[in-house]
């Protein structure tokens, strides 16, 4: 399956800053899939990257807040804005793993951000 | 919007018992998956059962399906403290859909 990378891994920042993740995946895909997970919860899907064109948001995440670039088939970014502490979490990607012939995921190691 | 759940939110147990997950969903599915999270990095994926599958193995784990109650469950058998993980159901929605929507996930803890 393939290899993602994610950077930082950590970080902690103050409020209202603005961290940009990166997402460096080892081989080509169609779509990528940036996630939240809040501490002690379950993960949130926040947007669907494509190459090429906006991402897609879902209810409840605002591309002003989460501005998303996807430049080409092997990397992708994502921003969080203006931050406040209820900002703190760990942040997902991930990609369809092609081997699987369904959509199987495979997540690169996250991004646990704290916001004070 | 969430539609897994898994139950217990968290289980405790000694190396060499089994361990069992359950997760109820709430729309129809195309498929169920599991995966295990360590200590707050990525995920893995474990195991993925269809919906016309009605239960599925792979080495120690044993994943069934019941669609007419909308519910999995997860069996890991003899347990090793190295499965210490929280563990994930995760479901896509018919229609092919690429989304997948996770529960909130179980922690468990096997004691050596």
């Amino acid at each position: 399956s393939a290899v993602i990378s994610q950077k930082p891994s950590r970080d902690i920042c103050q409020r209202g800053t603005s961290l940009t993740i990166q997402c460096q995946v080892d081989s080509q895909v169609t779509m990528m899939f940036w996630y939240r997970q809040q501490p002690g919860q379950s993960l949130t899907l926040i947007a669907t990257a494509n190459q090429g064109s906006e991402a897609t948001y879902e209810s409840g995440f605002v591309i002003d807040k989460f501005p998303i670039s996807r430049p080409n088939l092997t990397f992708s970014t994502l921003t969080v804005s203006n931050m406040s502490p209820e900002d703190s979490s760990i942040y997902l990607c991930s990609v369809r793993d092609s081997r699987s012939g369904a959509n199987v995921l495979t997540f690169g190691a996250g991004s646990r951000l704290t916001v004070l | 919007s969430q539609q897994g759940e898994e139950d217990p939110q968290a289980l405790s147990i000694q190396e060499g018992e089994n361990a069992t997950m359950n997760c109820s969903y709430k729309t129809s599915i195309n498929n169920l998956q599991w995966y295990r999270q360590n200590s707050g990095r990525g995920l893995v994926h474990l195991i993925l059962i269809r919906s016309n599958e009605r239960e599925k193995h792979s080495g120690r784990l044993r994943v069934t399906l019941d669609t007419s109650k909308k519910s999995s469950s997860l069996l890991i058998t003899a347990s090793r403290a190295a499965d210490t993980a929280s563990y994930f159901c995760a479901t896509a929605a018919q229609g092919g859909s690429e989304k997948l929507v996770f529960g909130k996930g179980m922690k468990l803890t096997v004691n050596p």
